[in-house]
């Protein structure tokens, strides 16, 4: 089972400020299936980022993923108010699929 | 619009038996694999399972492996998951989710529902 670790556990940043999480796999995802999700207070996760790098219909371009192999990072270039959450990074190229235990990025 | 809605969850007590569905719209249910997902309360995401679109593959998280079972019926376009022998630790909300790349099990998951409660106790 490939173990996700995403650091830091929390970020607190002001409106405006730029955001970097990290993700980090315990083994080499295959094919670089990582992919990020949002999380706020009593909703269902939403798909951000798939493929490390491809963001998902809908999702503003200040959202961008990189990296490969065991290291992979999300960024927000720009915070906006709606983007204070949690953040999960899961991989999917191998069973079980698994997630990190998330970051959360709050208000400073 | 495509729509996930699931429904079975409830109060049982350890070692009781629950099966939970989702019921999927607004897309081809049988051409995408589909999962689980649970989170406990204050807790993190936890992946649980998932299926192939044609249900001929099925994949288990090793807390869950003899306990849980995912399976499908494409002609309804549903997903279920029947649980047994639950313990507290099962305790959480459970999402159903559509996979984003089709029809491979372990995928990437672009639809979600709102999630279905279990709560485990005595």
């Amino acid at each position: 089972e490939i173990v996700l670790t995403q650091s830091p556990g929390t970020l607190s940043l002001s409106p405006g400020e730029r955001a970097t999480l990290s993700c980090r796999a315990s083994q080499s995802v295959s094919n670089n299936y990582l992919a990020w999700y949002q999380q706020k207070p009593g909703q269902a996760p939403r798909l951000l980022i798939y493929g490390a790098s491809s963001r998902a219909t809908g999702i503003p371009d200040r959202f961008s993923g990189s990296g490969s192999g065991t290291d992979f990072t999300l960024t927000i270039s720009r915070l906006e108010p709606e983007d204070f959450a949690v953040y999960y990074c899961q991989q999917y190229g191998s069973s079980p699929g698994t997630f990190g235990p998330g970051t959360k990025v709050d208000i400073k | 619009e495509v729509q996930l809605l699931e429904s079975g969850g409830g109060l049982v007590q350890p070692g009781g038996s629950l099966r939970l569905s989702c019921a999927a719209s607004g897309f081809t249910f049988s051409t995408y694999a589909m999962s689980w997902v649970r989170q406990a309360p204050g807790k993190g995401l936890e992946w649980v399972s998932a299926i192939s679109g044609s249900g001929g593959s099925t994949y288990y998280a090793d807390s869950v492996k003899g306990r849980f079972t995912i399976s499908r019926d494409n002609s309804k376009n549903t997903l279920y998951l029947q649980i047994n022998s639950l313990r507290a630790g099962d305790t959480a909300v459970y999402y159903c989710a559509k996979a984003g790349g089709g029809a491979r099990g372990v995928n990437y998951l672009d639809v979600w529902g709102e999630g279905t409660t279990v709560t485990v106790s005595s």
